[in-house]
């Protein structure tokens, strides 16, 4: 299985400041199409996971411009240019690129 | 808009199946892919596997002795059983959709479709 590792665990935030996720996978992500299968969610408390980013870089439906996943490869960033404070929750990246799909363990946004 | 929704039966003693039904609203079951994904402290989000509407399907081989995924499109239902469980079957399942995006060529499936969750619990 692919093995997907995100940085930090824990990420207190200031409302209005940047904030930053990183998620490395244990092997290329970048499919022969060009294309990167990586996809980013959020997990609010008290609810179930809402897609945020889908194939490293697009955002899902809904989803405020603030939030933009980069990266290729290996290493992936999920950016959020002025945190607000209905953003704190966990953030996971997945792949799918290989079945099964996998989940990195989370990053935990949390207001300041 | 489509909404999911999980039953389950909360409590499941060591060694028995564990069965949980996921019934679509808002929409058809018909031409999608369906997920089971799970949630526990231990082991935090794991894909546990899917079925087309067809009832074609592919299972995480963690898991896949114990597993079965099954469809009924009359009722717009899918279902997961899994056998033999132990307290590190004890979770949050959630049913989810798997949609198509279209990006350049190629159509992406990605979860973008959850259920609340069902929380069930493993014990004697």
């Amino acid at each position: 299985d692919i093995v997907m590792t995100q940085s930090p665990l824990s990420l207190p935030v200031t409302p209005g400041e940047p904030a930053s996720i990183s998620c490395r996978s244990s092997q290329s992500l970048l499919h022969s199409n060009g294309y990167n299968y990586l996809d980013w969610y959020l997990q609010k408390p008290g609810q179930s996971p809402q897609l945020l980013i889908y194939m490293g870089s697009n955002r899902a439906s809904g989803v405020p411009d603030r939030f933009s996943g980069s990266g290729s490869g290996t290493d992936f960033t999920l950016e959020i240019n002025t945190v607000e404070a209905e953003d704190v929750g966990v953030y996971y990246c997945m792949q799918t690129l290989q079945s099964p799909r996998t989940f990195g363990g989370g990053t935990k946004v949390e207001i300041k | 808009q489509v909404q999911l929704q999980e039953s389950g039966p909360g409590l499941v003693k060591p060694s028995e199946t564990l069965s949980v039904t996921c019934t679509v609203s808002g929409g058809s079951i018909s031409s999608y892919y369906w997920n089971w994904i799970r949630q526990s402290p231990g082991k935090g989000l794991e894909w546990i596997g899917y079925i087309y509407y067809s009832g074609s399907t592919n299972y995480n081989p963690s898991l896949k002795s114990r597993i079965t995924i099954l469809v009924d499109t009359s009722k717009n239902q899918f279902s997961l059983k899994l056998s033999s469980v132990t307290a590190a079957d004890t979770a949050v399942y959630y049913c989810a959709r798997l949609t198509p995006h279209k990006v350049g060529n190629v159509n992406y499936h990605t979860v973008d479709v959850w259920g609340q969750g069902t929380t069930v619990t493993v014990s004697s």
